[in-house]
């Protein structure tokens, strides 16, 4: 069975920094790409980043590049998130996806997500 | 980068209706989308993908079609647990992009 888990979120001021992780078990994690959606509260689903199956291809949304760094140790099946210079409107839940083998795809299992509040 | 809308944005339907969802993509996507439900409180659950592929363990009573820049999702037979809110995705190329969702609602 496939799951994901996320870890990490919490409360940080403006500016600040934050790692979010997300532990893979129950399929072979180094052949999927892997992805990060986030939801503010109330809102719809922002696509932010996805990493390659062997962590060497990265992609990332206009609203996030240049501050968050995706990457993935395959050797323990978790793939992080890095968050620098956090700002009030990257509140929000940070879900991780899993994709395919493709260097492209659909969601086709979601973690529960970790909540991030950027407030001072 | 591609553009999704989906309408409507809020539904109201009952037990055993069909509804339909509809989402157009801004350009032509040939049939890289998606289709997700969202309960609250909950993580998106994947329902179709390649527009028309049912998830595994997804019942029947969902089905997606369309290609190129217009796509639909049907619900044959709402059920109770259906009440959701659906989001379409495209996957065509980056960014990836999700459309504004879809809710439905007694």
């Amino acid at each position: 069975e496939v799951q994901l888990v996320e870890s990490g979120g919490g409360l940080v001021q403006p500016g600040g920094s934050l790692r979010l992780s997300c532990a893979a078990s129950g399929f072979s994690f180094s052949s999927w790409v892997m992805t990060w959606v986030r939801q503010v509260p109330g809102k719809g689903l922002e696509w932010i980043s996805s990493i390659s199956g062997g962590g060497d291809t990265t992609y990332y949304a206009d609203s996030v590049k240049g501050r968050f760094t995706v990457s993935r140790d395959n050797s323990k099946n978790t793939l992080y998130l890095q968050m620098n210079s956090l700002r009030a409107e990257d509140t929000a839940m940070y879900y991780c996806g899993k994709g395919s083998s493709y260097s492209i795809s659909w969601q086709s299992h979601w973690g529960q997500g970790t909540l991030v509040s950027v407030s001072s | 980068d591609i553009q999704m809308t989906q309408s409507p944005s809020s539904l109201s339907a009952s037990v055993g209706n069909r509804v339909t969802i509809t989402c157009r993509a801004s350009q032509g996507i040939s049939t890289w989308l998606a289709w997700y439900q969202q309960k609250p409180e909950k993580a998106p659950k994947s329902l179709i993908y390649a527009a028309s592929s049912l998830q595994s363990g997804v019942p029947s009573r969902f089905s997606g079609s369309g290609s190129g820049t217009d796509f639909t999702l049907t619900i044959s037979s709402l059920q109770p647990e259906d009440f959701a809110t659906y989001y379409c995705q495209q996957y065509n190329s980056y960014p990836v992009t999700f459309g504004g969702g879809t809710k439905v609602e007694i």
